[in-house]
C-alpha cells in the first residue's frame, strides 16, 4: 500500500513549457486533490475532483487544467509555463465522508525560469 | 466565509514548555477540523483532528480544542520536545474541500 505518490519529484522548465504532474493513490479514494505551497501562504486548493471523471475549481485554478480518467490517477497540466507558477505541488486525496482524513503525496518541486 | 486565520505565525519556545497555537473561522458549515505537522521538505502529515460534535481530544502530548460557539480551535503541545520543530497548519472542512491555515513555524529550543 503505496498511499499517495507524486511523479515527478523535481522538475524545471522554462517560460512557456508544458508539463503534466501524476498523482496516483491506491486507497480506492473518491475525493483528489492539488495544492501549490509557496513560503508564508499556506496549501491553495488549485483544482479537486470528487470522482471519477469530475473535476472542479478551488482557489487558484487560473493557468492549469486537470483530468480524472481513473479513479486513482489525477493529473495536473500547465499549458504555458510561467515563473510565477514555481513552487511545490502537493497532490491528496480521502474518502467519501467530510470528516475523514486527507493524506498528501511526498510533492513536486517545480522551478519555471 | 472560507478563510481560516491562524496564529502566530511563528513561534519559539524553550524544550519542555507548552505551545498554544489558534486559529478562527467564521462559517457554520464547518464540522471537521484537523492539524498538520510538515517538516521541513516533507509531506504535512495529520496530528491530531477533531469533529464539531466534540470539544476537546489529547493524545499524548498532543491536544485540540474546539469552541464551536466562538468559531476558534487551538492546538496545545506539551513538554515539547526538539522533534516537535515543524510547521503546524490548522485547516476546516464543512461542505467545500479543506481550507488551511497560512501556518505556524513552531521552534523548540533545547
Amino acid at each position: 500500500n503505496a498511499g499517495v505518490t507524486q511523479t515527478p519529484k523535481f522538475r524545471v522548465l522554462k517560460t512557456g513549457q508544458s508539463m503534466t504532474l501524476l498523482c496516483a493513490q491506491d486507497m480506492n479514494h473518491e475525493y483528489m486533490y492539488w495544492y501549490r505551497q509557496d513560503p508564508g501562504m499556506g496549501l491553495r486548493l488549485i483544482h479537486y475532483s470528487v470522482g471519477e471523471g469530475t473535476t472542479a475549481k478551488g482557489e487558484v485554478p487560473d493557468g492549469y487544467n486537470v483530468s480524472r480518467l481513473k479513479k486513482q490517477n489525477f493529473l495536473l497540466g500547465l499549458e504555458s509555463a510561467a515563473p510565477s507558477q514555481t513552487s511545490v505541488y502537493f497532490c491528496a486525496s480521502n474518502s467519501l465522508g467530510s470528516t475523514d482524513t486527507q493524506y498528501f503525496g511526498p510533492g513536486t518541486r517545480l522551478t519555471v525560469l | 466565509g472560507e478563510n481560516v486565520e491562524q496564529h502566530p505565525s511563528t513561534l519559539s519556545v524553550q524544550e519542555g514548555d507548552s505551545a498554544v497555537i489558534k486559529c478562527t473561522y467564521s462559517d457554520s458549515a464547518s464540522n471537521y477540523f484537523p492539524w498538520y505537522k510538515q517538516e521541513l521538505g516533507k509531506r504535512p502529515q495529520l496530528i491530531i483532528d477533531i469533529r464539531s460534535n466534540v470539544g476537546e481530544k489529547k493524545d499524548q502530548r498532543i491536544a485540540v480544542t474546539l469552541n464551536k460557539t466562538a468559531k476558534h480551535f487551538s492546538l496545545h503541545i506539551t513538554e515539547t520536545q526538539p522533534e516537535d520543530s515543524a510547521v503546524y497548519f490548522c485547516a476546516k472542512r464543512g461542505n467545500t474541500p479543506l481550507v488551511f491555515g497560512k501556518g505556524t513555524r513552531l521552534s523548540v529550543i533545547a
